[in-house]
């Protein structure tokens, strides 16, 4: 069965601290992995990522994908307050996306 | 990126009332659209899939004549709640993307409230 695996489930942080998320997953004919960070509304998209070891950057946020290890990482440097959400991790299969369950970060000042 | 729009936001209903909630992408055209329902504090659950003039595909345990999806066209899907009831109270969430493997855009969301 396919299955997207995310961990920490929670997570709570200082303000300037590093933070890793991790997504693993097993499904059959794999081709992308999508990160999404969720507030209180919809989510919103961060990275695809396609090719293992090819760094996706965007400000703080940085994500790396290892397809031999099956996993990706989702990395947040110099946290803010305002990076606090939920972060999902998805892989598409076939016609539909399968969703991890997400990691809760709350980011303390 | 690309944008959705949902509406509406937020409605309250009384129960055995209808409600459509409405999806539109805006700048592209969305092959396909998911409807989402999600509990607080939990992760997405997919409701359906549809594909601009098919059927929905829904997924198991989520009955077909209580959530009607109808995608006429490549920029809007509609979700109807027929027969509302409270415990149809949640987020209700649309998605969509115009290519396989390719990111899906979500829409804002809608928070339905039956009392």
């Amino acid at each position: 069965e396919d299955k997207v695996v995310q961990s920490p489930l929670s997570l709570v942080v200082h303000e300037g601290d590093t933070v890793t998320l991790n997504c693993s997953y097993e499904v059959t004919n794999f081709r992308s992995l999508l990160w999404y960070k969720q507030e209180k509304k919809a989510p919103t998209f961060l990275f695809m990522l396609t090719s293992s070891g090819i760094e996706k950057k965007s400000g703080r946020l940085s994500s790396i994908l290892d397809k031999k290890e099956l996993f990706s990482i989702l990395n947040i440097t110099a946290t803010q307050t305002g990076d606090s959400a939920v972060y999902l991790c998805a892989v598409p299969r076939t016609y539909k996306y399968i969703f991890g369950t997400g990691t809760r970060l709350k980011v303390l000042a | 990126g690309a944008v959705v729009s949902q509406h509406p936001s937020r409605v309250i209903c009384k129960s055995g009332t209808s409600v459509k909630i409405e999806c539109r992408s805006l700048d592209f055209q969305a092959t396909t659209m998911f409807w989402y329902r999600q509990f607080p504090k939990q992760s997405l659950m997919l409701m359906a899939t549809s594909n601009e003039g098919s059927k929905a595909t829904y997924e198991q345990g989520v009955e077909k004549d209580k959530f009607l999806i109808n995608h006429a066209s490549l920029t809007l899907s509609t979700l109807t709640v027929t027969s509302a009831h409270p415990e149809d109270s949640s987020f209700y969430i649309c998605s969509a993307r115009d290519q396989e493997n390719t990111e899906a855009f979500f829409g804002q969301g809608t928070r339905l409230t039956v009392v």
